[in-house]
């Protein structure tokens, strides 16, 4: 079976600091990783993905991600932390087998704090 | 582009009230929708997944008699959560998967929060 670890619920850093959120996942299948985003009282929104190819993957208000297979990790990472950047992160995996319909698969969630 | 439309976004209602949450999407057709339910605090939980023209996949421990899924359209699906209790207070999100595009992620609803008294 499938799963997702977050290490860490919360994450404080300082404004212009590195922002790494850890993601470690299993799967018996080359997985496609997701990293999503959520702010107070709304839906996820999608920040990257991987699916196959190139292993840093680069998303949306200047996060990246690197898939390592050997380490079975997909951190999450922002040179320059932004106050706005202040929300709740998932890592999700699916199999990304058509017929299984793409089930995903979260984790636990890991809470970003920026402070000025 | 792959707007995903849920509502209503937030409901209070009686124990025992049925409620019907709707999920559209905007600008494309779904085959595939998904329903989670998350608790505060915590992490999304997959509930059910709904084809159209078919009946919904549920997730093992998900009452099928209690919330009703119906995926009627390309672009609609609805969760009725039936005779509600304030144990079935929680943040419902739905998304949904493009026509076709087997290896894309999938659009996000908004959210709806419900809260029985």
């Amino acid at each position: 079976a499938q799963s997702v670890t977050q290490l860490g619920s919360h994450v404080s850093v300082s404004e212009g600091a590195l922002v790494l959120l850890r993601c470690n996942y299993s799967s018996s299948v080359p997985p496609y990783l997701f990293w999503y985003v959520q702010y107070p009282n709304q839906g996820l929104q999608l920040l990257l993905k991987y699916t196959t190819g190139a292993t840093l993957v680069k998303g949306i208000n200047g996060f990246e991600a690197e898939f390592k297979k050997s380490e079975t990790s997909f951190h999450l990472t922002k040179p320059s932390a932004h106050m706005s950047d202040a929300a709740e992160y998932f890592c999700a995996v699916s199999e990304g087998v058509y017929n299984q319909g793409g089930k995903l698969i979260f984790g636990q969630g890991t809470e970003l704090s920026v402070k000025p | 582009g792959a707007v995903v439309s849920q509502h209503p976004s937030w409901v209070i209602c009686k124990s025992g009230t049925s409620v019907k949450i709707e999920c559209r999407s905007l600008d494309f057709q779904a085959t595939t929708m998904f329903w989670y339910r998350q608790f505060p605090k915590q992490s999304l939980m997959l509930m059910a997944t709904s084809n159209e023209g078919s009946k919904a996949t549920y997730e093992q421990g998900v009452e099928k008699d209690k919330f009703l899924i119906n995926h009627a359209s390309l672009t609609l699906s609805t969760l009725t959560v039936t005779s509600a209790h304030p144990e079935d207070s929680s943040f419902y999100i739905c998304s949904a998967r493009k026509r076709d595009s087997f290896n894309q992620p999938q659009h996000f609803g908004d959210g709806t929060r419900l809260s029985i008294l």
